[in-house]
């Protein structure tokens, strides 16, 4: 199975900062990436997917790069509602696999 | 607007079994290929299954493999996962999914049902 690495695990972060997470596949999965937002208690949201495209509706703060084994996600610039958990997901060959998860919290 | 609505959630033993399903509408549903996509309390995303739109194909995570069976009735647009040999390590929000264009990843969710194994 492919795995996918996030990083950081965890960031505090101000409304107004720019964040970015990577994601990290263990083998070249091309653009074949997905990433997504969740808030507690709620279903998971895509924001990203071919790993650069933005899901229509998804605002225009939010972007990403990468290929191969590299991405990104960048949040322009954060709003209260971005605080939330990010996946990244690779849908280059089954299984399908998510990172752990990056947690956006208030600092 | 796309829905997808999971029941058949709750509290079974270890060994026992259960059946969850997801009733759709909002959109073509034989058409699509769907998920099951489980949380466990507190942890992060796992992809479970895969069925094929016209139910002509399934893929599983290895760690339901032999215990879980994905299908589907398109006549009453409703996915189904037949859940048997229930394991501790089964407990988790489980959420249906549609596929995104045939692109292996998820554009609708359901709001989850909880499947919680505990003696």
């Amino acid at each position: 199975a492919i795995r996918m690495t996030q990083s950081p695990s965890s960031l505090s972060t101000s409304t107004g900062d720019r964040v970015t997470i990577t994601c990290r596949a263990s083998q070249d999965i091309s653009s074949y990436l997905a990433w997504y937002q969740q808030k507690p208690g709620k279903a998971p949201k895509l924001l990203i997917y071919a790993a650069s495209t933005l899901q229509s509706g998804v605002p225009s703060r939010f972007s990403a790069s990468g290929s191969g084994t590299d991405f990104t996600l960048t949040i322009s610039c954060l709003q209260s509602e971005d605080f939330a958990t990010y996946y990244c997901q690779q849908y280059y060959s089954y299984p399908l696999t998510f990172g752990q998860g990056t947690r956006l919290d208030i600092k | 607007q796309v829905q997808l609505v999971e029941s058949g959630g709750g509290v079974v033993q270890p060994g026992g079994s259960l059946r969850l399903s997801c009733a759709a509408s909002g959109f073509i549903f034989n058409n699509y290929g769907m998920y099951w996509v489980r949380q466990a309390p507190g942890k992060g995303l796992e992809w479970v299954a895969f069925i094929r739109y016209d139910g002509g194909n399934e893929y599983y995570a290895d760690s339901v493999k032999g215990r879980f069976t994905i299908s589907r009735d398109n006549s009453n647009n409703t996915l189904y996962l037949q859940m048997n040999s229930l394991r501790a390590e089964d407990t988790a929000m489980y959420y249906c999914a549609k596929d995104f264009e045939a692109v292996a990843s998820f554009d609708y969710w359901g709001q989850g049902t909880l499947v919680t194994v505990s003696s």
